[in-house]
């Protein structure tokens, strides 16, 4: 089945420093990726789509400015959460639809990447 | 506006007892809904589906809903609850015009007993 490989499951890192979280389609090819935080106890959040080749939308609220995405291929999508605050700790999860021809197979997770900032 | 809501943010059930987790959505459109599994610090993983095809889906691990448009349901059942199954569950549903975008419900804890 088509798979999302999420790195890196967990990271921990200084207040203002930069991370990037990255999300491969290992046998397919993702032109839509989603990016969701995820609160301890609470649903997923849409922060921002990306298609590749283009800009990404974000969601009401979000800042594009400090989450950066980037999906300059069809099976690499990356997040970079930039001069990170305590309040940034999450979780983040990757999701890419599936799609082939013009059939829609559905939707496939990373595994998550929890982020601590110290 | 479009929505989803799950009725029960935590249900208890023992194990080899059947489990319900409640699902309902509020939209015109026709929705694909799906329920997916969340176990601590991982990622979803799909349960099933339903694309308007048969209103009864069967998914993995012994897992089914029906989705019932005069309710506006998708229910989740199991006939009977191992302990692998605790777990957080969400419902959620994309419709035509989100141009794939998921709607989340807020979750459903699921504890099993031994």
């Amino acid at each position: 089945g088509a798979v999302v490989s999420q790195h890196p499951s967990w990271v921990i890192c200084k207040s203002g420093t930069s991370v990037k979280i990255e999300c491969r389609s290992l046998d397919f090819q993702a032109t839509t990726m989603f990016w969701y935080r995820q609160f301890p106890k609470q649903s997923l959040m849409l922060m921002a789509t990306s298609n590749e080749g283009s800009k990404a939308t974000y969601e009401q609220g979000v800042e594009k400015d400090k989450f950066l995405i980037n999906h300059a291929s069809l099976t690499l999508s990356t997040l970079t959460v930039t001069s990170a605050h305590p309040e940034d700790s999450s979780f983040y999860i990757c999701s890419a639809k599936v799609t082939g021809g013009q059939k829609n197979y559905g939707y496939t997770f990373g595994s998550g990447t929890r982020l601590t900032v110290v | 506006a479009q929505s989803v809501t799950q009725l029960d943010s935590h249900v208890s059930v023992s194990e080899g007892t059947p489990v319900l987790l409640r699902c309902n959505y509020s939209s015109s459109y026709s929705p694909s809904l799906f329920w997916y599994v969340q176990h601590p610090n991982k990622g979803l993983q799909l349960l099933l589906k339903y694309t308007s095809a048969a209103t009864l889906v069967k998914g993995i691990n012994g897992f089914e809903a029906e989705f019932k448009k005069s309710e506006t349901s998708f229910h989740l059942t199991k006939p009977s609850a191992h302990m692998s199954d605790a777990a957080e569950y969400f419902c959620v549903v994309t419709f035509y015009n989100q141009g794939g975008k998921l709607i989340f419900g807020q979750g459903t804890e699921l504890s099993v007993k031994p």
